[in-house]
C-alpha cells in the first residue's frame, strides 16, 4: 500500500527566511505522480504542482521549487524569502496511476511565517 | 471557467439523521473525487466517479455512498449519522481519470454532527 509522510508538523519562521518542507512517500508502483497542494484558513485545496515518477528534474516558479529524488523517495518543497501570505497548511500527495484519481496525502504540515 | 462548487458550506446534522452534499464540477470536467477531511485522521479518500460510475472507494462503512449525474455533478450521502463524521468534506474534479491530470478541489461542505 502506498503512503505518504510528512516528518514536520509545525514550522515556524519570520518573513523573508527560507523554508523547505519535506515528503517522503512509499509505493512499490513504477508510474506515479507526486503533488503538492497548499490549504489556506479558507479551507480549499489549491494545487501547486505535479510531478511525474519519470520526471526527476527539479523546477522553481517564483518563489517556490521543488526537488524530487527518487533515490530517496523525497518530494520536497521549498519556500525563498518567505511571505506572510505563505502561512497555510500545505499538503504533499501521491497518486497511482492504477488507482485512477485516488490521492493518497500526508498529514500535512502548517507553515506560520511571521512578520 | 468557473471552479468547483460545493453546497451546501456549512451543515449542522443531529446523530442518526442523514446528509447530502453536493459538488458542481468545473465545465467539461468528469471525474469527479470526494474526501474527508478530520483532524485525527487528516484527509482521506472516500470515492471517485467517472461517466457516472464509481471506479475507486476508499476505506469508509457503507453508510458514506455517492452518485454521479449525466452532467457530472456529484453527490454523497452519510446516512445514521455520527459524531465522528463531523469534518470538512472536500470535492474535486478533472478532466479525465488517471493520466497525469491534477485535481481540483472545492470550498468544501463543513459537516458538524451534534
Amino acid at each position: 500500500a502506498q503512503k505518504v509522510t510528512q516528518a514536520q508538523t509545525e514550522i515556524s519562521v519570520v518573513e523573508k527566511e527560507d523554508v523547505t518542507l519535506d515528503c517522503v512517500y512509499e509505493t512499490r508502483d513504477t508510474t506515479y505522480y507526486l503533488f503538492w497542494y497548499k490549504q489556506p484558513p479558507s479551507g480549499e485545496l489549491v494545487f501547486l504542482i505535479r510531478r511525474n515518477s519519470f520526471d526527476e528534474q527539479n523546477e522553481i516558479s517564483g518563489r517556490y521549487s521543488w526537488n524530487f529524488q527518487k533515490s530517496t523517495s523525497s518530494f520536497n518543497f521549498t519556500i525563498t524569502a518567505s511571505q506572510v501570505v505563505d502561512s497555510a497548511v500545505y499538503f504533499c500527495a501521491l497518486r497511482l496511476l492504477s488507482a485512477g484519481n485516488m490521492l493518497t496525502f500526508g498529514g500535512g504540515t502548517r507553515l506560520m511565517v511571521k512578520p | 471557467k468557473a471552479g468547483v462548487t460545493q453546497t451546501p458550506r456549512y451543515l449542522i446534522k443531529t446523530r442518526g439523521q442523514q446528509v447530502t452534499l453536493s459538488c458542481s464540477p468545473i465545465s467539461g470536467h468528469r471525474s469527479v473525487s470526494w474526501y474527508q477531511q478530520t483532524p485525527g485522521q487528516g484527509l482521506q479518500f472516500l470515492f471517485e466517479y467517472f461517466s457516472e460510475t464509481q471506479r475507486n472507494k476508499g476505506n469508509f462503512p457503507g453508510r458514506f455512498s455517492g452518485r454521479q449525474f449525466s452532467n457530472s455533478r456529484s453527490e454523497m450521502n452519510v446516512s445514521t449519522l455520527e459524531l465522528g463524521d463531523s469534518a470538512l468534506y472536500l470535492c474535486a474534479s478533472s478532466p479525465e481519470a488517471g493520466e497525469s491530470y491534477e485535481q481540483y478541489f472545492g470550498p468544501g461542505t463543513r459537516l458538524t454532527v451534534t
